[in-house]
């Protein structure tokens, strides 16, 4: 069975400092995939990265950038210089690699920006 | 131009109602789905839906019962409401890859469900 744990549940930062979610999965697959979604107070979710097990390299995109580590089994998320829309609750999720198509979600953590 | 669209936004209703949420993709997906939010942000999987095909049915009450009348449409169908049933429902879609997995879903914007 798949599992996802984001071991933080609040993070509360000030404007422009760097932010770290973690992000730790199980699965007995040697295949699988990993994502990260962002859920703004207006309650959409929106995606944000997917990853394969297969694809170690870290990836950068603006102020974000992931963290992709096998051997921690983890997928951290960095937001460089946070700003205030930067707040919403952000999930880590994971589905398996045959026949696996649900995402398995983590609990979330949820940021807050202060101007 | 809305990628995953859902209706309503918001559903507020009486116990025992049996009401509906529409889900409807123009991404070309083949499949969909229902997950559930429930108040402590936690998200799960209810039902898949592949070309029309169940292929995923979670440990999910007989009162909920998805239809899917074509690739692009997925429906959620409730029966019987009951308080514990308030939460916000989310549609997603993607690709089915082969191999079964791993495509990335994109969602639509959720249903806000309030039984009272």
């Amino acid at each position: 069975a798949q599992k996802v744990t984001q071991a933080q549940t609040e993070i509360s930062v000030v404007e422009k400092e760097d932010v770290t979610l973690d992000c730790v999965y199980e699965t007995r697959d040697t295949t699988y995939y990993l994502f990260w979604y962002k859920q703004p107070p207006s309650g959409e979710l929106v995606f944000l990265i997917r990853r394969n097990s297969f694809d170690e390299q870290n990836e950068i995109s603006g102020r974000y950038s992931w963290n992709f580590q096998k051997s921690t089994s983890s997928f951290n998320f960095t937001i460089t210089a946070s700003q205030v829309v930067d707040s919403a609750v952000y999930f880590c999720a994971l589905t398996g690699g045959s026949n696996d198509y649900k995402l398995s979600f983590g609990a979330g953590t949820t940021v807050t920006v202060r101007a | 131009d809305t990628a995953v669209s859902q209706t309503p936004k918001y559903l507020v209703t009486q116990m025992g109602n049996d009401k509906s949420i529409k889900c409807e993709q123009n991404l070309g997906h083949d499949t969909m789905y229902w997950y559930k939010q429930d108040s402590k942000k936690f998200l799960k999987i209810m039902f898949s839906y592949n070309n029309k095909e169940l292929i995923i049915n979670e440990t999910v009450p007989n009162r909920f019962s998805p239809k899917s009348p074509d690739k692009a449409h997925l429906n959620l169908h409730i029966n019987s409401l009951e308080l514990g049933d308030s939460a916000v429902y989310f549609c997603a879609s993607s690709h089915l890859t082969t191999g079964g997995s791993g495509d990335t879903q994109y969602f639509g914007p959720g249903t806000r469900l309030t039984v009272l």
